[in-house]
């Protein structure tokens, strides 16, 4: 089977702009989560969507959302981007999302200027 | 806060040797999970012990759960340079679907 993959790997954007993040899941995956990486506050929640719907969301501002389409690939969307918005993102997949191994995709590195 | 803290923040070996890191958590769980990241890479999953496992063994990888203490160690034995990453504990709590709590990480560096 295929791995989890995101797209795209690397992103530069400057302060202000928007960006959508792509994630595909392992088939036959129904469970994605998002986490973002900084240095500084570690690994962090973001949001967890299950056939289509929001089930779990982190302590993030409303500029950051997501969404999860039918077939089980996922987009998450951060608008007006902050330099503090720099990290690497993570998406994770299981089958349902409960006390399951995730299986983490490569990140996508984003850098805002 | 994060939920788990791990100790040591960071552990410098030789090859050969066993590393051993430790995690604390602060609330009830499903299971704790243990993580490896490559340089700034996905995460690999490693082991999971669940809330009434005490000991798990995977290949090099010994885990240790104490529900009591609210505490998981893992340990490898033999290590080797390829074993050079940072090892994550991760929680899964009840009722929190696919959401895992991360710790801070441990950077293990092996010495050829």
């Amino acid at each position: 089977k295929a791995g989890v993959t995101q797209t795209p790997r690397y992103l530069i954007k400057t302060r202000g702009q928007q960006v959508t993040l792509s994630c595909s899941p392992i088939s036959g995956h129904r469970s994605v989560s998002w986490y973002q990486q900084t240095p500084g506050q570690g690994l962090q929640f973001l949001f967890e969507y299950f056939s289509e719907t929001q089930r779990n969301k982190g302590n993030f501002p409303g500029r950051f959302s997501g969404r999860q389409f039918s077939n089980s690939r996922s987009e998450m969307n951060v608008s007006t981007l902050e330099l503090g918005d720099s990290a690497l993102y993570l998406c994770a997949s299981n089958l349902a999302g409960n006390q399951e191994t995730q299986y983490f995709g490569p990140g996508t590195r984003l850098l805002v200027l | 806060s994060q939920q788990g803290e791990e100790d040591p923040q960071a552990l410098s070996i030789q090859e050969g040797e066993n590393a051993t890191m430790n995690c604390s958590y602060k609330t009830s769980i499903n299971n704790l999970q243990w993580y490896r990241q490559n340089s700034g890479r996905g995460l690999v999953h490693l082991i999971l012990i669940r809330s009434n496992e005490r000991e798990k063994h995977s290949g090099r990888l010994r885990v240790t759960l104490d529900t009591s203490k609210k505490s998981s160690s893992l340990l490898i034995t033999a290590s080797r340079a390829a074993d050079t990453a940072s090892y994550f504990c991760a929680t899964d709590l009840y009722n929190q679907g696919g959401k895992l709590i991360f710790g801070q990480g441990t950077e293990l560096s092996v010495k050829p």
